[in-house]
């Protein structure tokens, strides 16, 4: 199965600043890649698939970028309601697969 | 579209984990797929199945056969059931649903908490 590593594990972003968060493939993986944000007790919202496109509903903030193996997730001026566990995942090859997830915290 | 799971949270070793997830504002017969996926403590979120409105269904391998997906058309629910659970499938157990034809899951429940002990 195809192995998603993001980096780093823990960011620390004051707010109003940018974060980008890190997502490389084992295997090529087009752009074949979700974004999920997960607040304490809450299950994960789908931000973004197809690599860059976000969801419905998603703010602006949100971008994604990348193809291949290695993708980024940019938030801009983080908001307070951004601080917030986030994973990628893959649906290229079956089965899916998250990484194991970077925690963006209030610096 | 809202996802309600439920079930025990409470299944002993060698047990069987059976869960049920209500759709409401979708009708289960719809061309999505519905899933199950766990987050267990330490370990990566892990996508265990789907099942598509047919009754196709799609498995994790590393559950080596233990799973099994069901939709239920008259109650516009589905199920999920695992087989000789050990401690290491405790875990929060979402429900979940993928509309758009590949393994983007869209919609989760608010997960179903379950821990395997005697």
């Amino acid at each position: 199965e195809i192995l998603m590593t993001q980096s780093p594990a823990t960011l620390s972003v004051s707010p109003g600043e940018r974060a980008a968060l890190s997502c490389r493939a084992s295997q090529f993986i087009h752009n074949n890649l979700a974004w999920y944000q997960q607040k304490p007790g809450q299950a994960p919202r789908l931000l973004i698939s197809g690599a860059s496109t976000r969801a419905t509903g998603i703010p602006g903030r949100f971008s994604g970028s990348g193809s291949g193996t290695e993708f980024t997730l940019t938030i801009d001026s983080l908001q307070s309601e951004d601080f917030a566990m986030y994973y990628c995942q893959q649906y290229k090859d079956w089965p899916a697969t998250f990484g194991q997830g970077t925690k963006v915290d209030i610096k | 579209v809202q996802l309600q799971g439920s079930g025990p949270g409470l299944v002993k070793p060698s047990g069987t984990l059976s869960l049920t997830c209500a759709v409401s504002g979708y009708s289960i017969s719809s061309d999505y797929y519905w899933g199950w996926i766990r987050q267990s403590p330490g370990k990566r979120l892990e996508w265990l199945g789907s099942i598509y409105h047919t009754g196709s269904t799609y498995y994790n391998p590393s559950l080596n056969s233990r799973v099994t997906m069901s939709v239920d058309m008259s109650n516009n629910q589905f199920s999920l059931k695992l087989t000789s659970v050990i401690a290491a499938d405790t875990g929060r157990y979402y429900c979940m649903v993928a509309t758009t034809g590949d393994n983007v899951f869209d919609f989760w429940g608010q997960g179903i908490l379950v821990t395997v002990s005697s």
